[in-house]
């Protein structure tokens, strides 16, 4: 059974400072990979979706990663401003319609 | 995600009562989830519909029912057998291929009376 892990479950960084988001399954066949941002009360914001044959995908600030023989992804954010601070998820999914999701690591960006 | 409704915001449900949260798309996605969110835990799928007129249980179906009689529309009804209705539910859409993101709406909190 496919098993998603976010950790830390919370951070705290000064703004500007580059960091990285990690996320981990247990079960190496997945299809794609899809990154999220939750605010507060809303709904989910995909930000990026790698796909299984994909090392990397890149959007502005952001860079994320898959390394799918280790089963781990990470969220490379650059240059953290304080309006990044939000929740931020990873799903997998292994190429049916269900997705694994983690529980999320909630990032604060202090000014 | 524009182009992704769930209403009402917020909703109210009293006991013995059923309630129904509705979620509405124009991304012309034929795919379409419920999923239940609780403090500290992830998104669990409560069902999921991939075409018209067809949709699958996913880990927590019980104590709710769908159905899915246009493509545009899967409303989730939370039955007076749900005993702990109280979350946020989200809806979310994905086109046919599973190489597409899905895409989510804002949400709505379901509260006790």
């Amino acid at each position: 059974k496919q098993e998603v892990t976010q950790i830390p479950a919370a951070l705290s960084v000064p703004e500007g400072e580059n960091l990285v988001l990690n996320c981990s399954f247990t079960d190496s066949a997945i299809y794609n990979l899809q990154w999220f941002r939750q605010d507060p009360g809303k709904g989910l914001t995909s930000l990026l979706l790698i796909q299984s044959s994909q090392r990397e995908q890149t959007s502005g600030r952001l860079n994320a990663s898959l390394d799918k023989s280790s089963g781990r992804s990470t969220l490379y954010i650059a240059a953290s401003q304080p309006g990044d601070s939000a929740t931020y998820l990873c799903a997998v999914t292994s190429g049916t319609y269900k997705y694994i999701f983690g529980t999320g690591t909630r990032l604060k960006v202090l000014a | 995600d524009g182009g992704i409704t769930q209403s009402p915001k917020y909703l109210f449900r009293k006991e013995g009562q059923n309630v129904t949260l509705s979620c509405e798309q124009n991304l012309n996605h034929d795919a379409m989830y419920w999923y239940r969110q609780d403090p500290g835990q992830g998104l669990r799928l409560i069902y999921y519909s991939q075409i018209v007129n067809d949709f699958q249980k996913g880990d927590i179906a019980e104590g709710y029912s769908v159905s899915r009689e246009k493509k545009e529309s899967f409303p989730l009804t939370v039955t007076s057998a749900q005993k702990n209705p109280t979350a946020f539910y989200l809806c979310a859409t994905r086109g046919s291929y599973s190489n597409q993101p899905q895409h989510f709406g804002d949400g709505t909190r379901l509260s006790i009376l």
